[in-house]
């Protein structure tokens, strides 16, 4: 496997159901992201983990919850999802999270629905 | 907080024809302008990327200018082919703070016509 993959490329899910979004980059990357793409809507940065550290939350609800065991995977766990919540989910990485700005490479995206 | 918009949302050219994509931001601090591709069923893919210390870069068929005074960069496809269709994004980085930051538009559709 080369670059940022994700499983599974497509969850439907249940509004009471617990699932969770893995992304696992093979770049050597230290910064991993989440982002959410929905219909007609700018990609919304979610989360953000710099050396395994949680360096953003952008607000996002608690149903979603980062977890970044080392620097190579991230997983987004999703707890009582609304269906407001269904959208394409983007992991990316980058080599740093630091003073100078480095470049971001995509997974494919897992497309979510929430029934 | 850094803002940007671009235009237009959907552009259809013959192929062999330019296509010009063009985005606009809000922060004067911003310093690093990368476009992204994204094909139907993946994920977006960095096609070029341009900083702020630069006015102008090409690869190929592929180009992106940067106006830092009127704060608006474009994306400059020549000599268009059919694989071009895709949505493109430009994206903007806050340069105050939050260096890791993308602030994307809201992408274009681009169509070549055969």
């Amino acid at each position: 496997e080369t670059g940022v993959t994700q499983t599974p490329r497509h969850l439907v899910m249940g509004m009471t159901n617990k699932k969770s979004l893995k992304c696992e980059q093979h770049l050597g990357h230290n910064a991993m992201y989440w982002y959410k793409q929905s219909a007609k809507k700018p990609l919304e940065l979610m989360f953000v983990y710099s050396l395994e550290e949680r360096v953003e939350n952008n607000s996002v609800p608690s149903r979603f919850s980062p977890e970044c065991p080392n620097s190579s995977h991230l997983f987004l766990h999703l707890h009582t999802l609304q269906p407001e919540d269904s959208a394409l989910y983007l992991c990316a990485s980058s080599q740093g999270a630091g003073v100078v700005v480095s470049e971001q490479y995509f997974g494919p995206g897992t497309r979510l629905t929430v029934t | 907080g850094e803002n940007v918009e671009q235009h237009p949302s959907t552009l259809s050219v013959q192929e062999g024809d330019s296509a010009v994509i063009k985005c606009t931001y809000s922060d004067s601090a911003s310093n690093y302008f990368p476009w992204y591709k994204q094909e139907l069923g993946k994920g977006p893919q960095l096609i070029i990327d341009i900083r702020s210390n630069v006015g102008e870069k090409k690869d190929q068929r592929i180009a992106v200018t940067l106006n830092k005074t009127a704060k608006h960069f474009s994306l400059h496809i020549t000599e268009t082919q059919p694989e071009d269709s895709a949505v493109y994004f430009c994206a903007a980085t806050p340069g105050r703070d939050s260096s890791y930051k993308l602030i994307f538009g809201s992408g274009t559709r681009l169509l070549v016509r055969p």
